[in-house]
């Protein structure tokens, strides 16, 4: 049973470019949280997405940034001219329901690390 | 809003204990506990619902005082493979998790 599957594990992208992050959650998951995390902090909610719905995007920078977890294929978070400080570990993480007081934990990606030069 | 962790980082030798704690402000559904290794993505480890049960995972346990809006985590016996950053999840009414900033363990021989 495959976990949950992240590509590219490492992207690196000159400032003013797209950077294209895919997650493919859980066989049986289908609700895909997007975090990023910079060295040595924690981890930050980006956007909470259901098949063909955004739930929950108060995490997500207004400009530049968007995600969508379409109806066949993997959620895509997408992040428009990027700068410097865009560079971070962007993990999806999947779970098979939605929480309160559910009783499972969220499956985490190994992450991609982006890096803007 | 993020739950508040301490400490910040922690040093045992193996065999020794430590204790975790985590708090939120907001009225808590669930707490969850993931271990992160350097490079690694974090492993959940296991949640606490409300009723202030206590779970275990090998010598790692943990509870939950939800009048408190505050869980612990216990690392009872250190062994090696312990080191890592740990790091709680608070689950409100908004059905996502909100992490805090994490304790970094490092268990020596």
């Amino acid at each position: 049973n495959a976990g949950v599957m992240q590509n590219p594990r490492h992207l690196v992208r000159r400032r003013g470019q797209e950077a294209r992050l895919r997650c493919s959650p859980m066989k049986g998951h289908s609700h895909v949280y997007w975090y990023r995390q910079l060295p040595e902090e924690g981890l930050k909610f980006m956007v909470y997405l259901q098949k063909e719905n955004i739930i929950d995007e108060s995490g997500m920078p207004k400009e530049r940034f968007s995600a969508e977890f379409p109806k066949e294929g993997p959620s895509i978070l997408r992040i428009q001219q990027v700068v410097r400080g865009d560079s971070a570990a962007y993990f999806c993480a999947s779970s098979p329901g939605q929480g309160a007081g559910q009783n499972y934990g969220y499956t985490f990606g190994s992450g991609t690390r982006l890096t803007v030069v | 809003q993020q739950p508040v962790q301490s400490p910040q980082a922690v040093i045992l030798r193996e065999g020794e204990d430590a204790v975790i704690n985590c708090s939120s402000s907001k009225a808590l559904y669930s707490v969850h506990w993931y271990r992160q290794k350097h490079g690694e993505a974090p492993v959940f480890l296991m949640i606490l619902l409300k009723g202030g049960e206590q779970k275990g995972h090998e010598k790692i346990s943990a509870s939950f005082n939800e009048k408190k809006q505050q869980s612990s985590l216990y690392l009872t016996a250190s062994q090696l493979s312990y080191s890592g950053t740990y790091f709680c999840g608070t689950e409100t009414n908004d059905y996502k998790l909100s992490f805090g900033a994490g304790t970094t363990v490092t268990v020596r021989a």
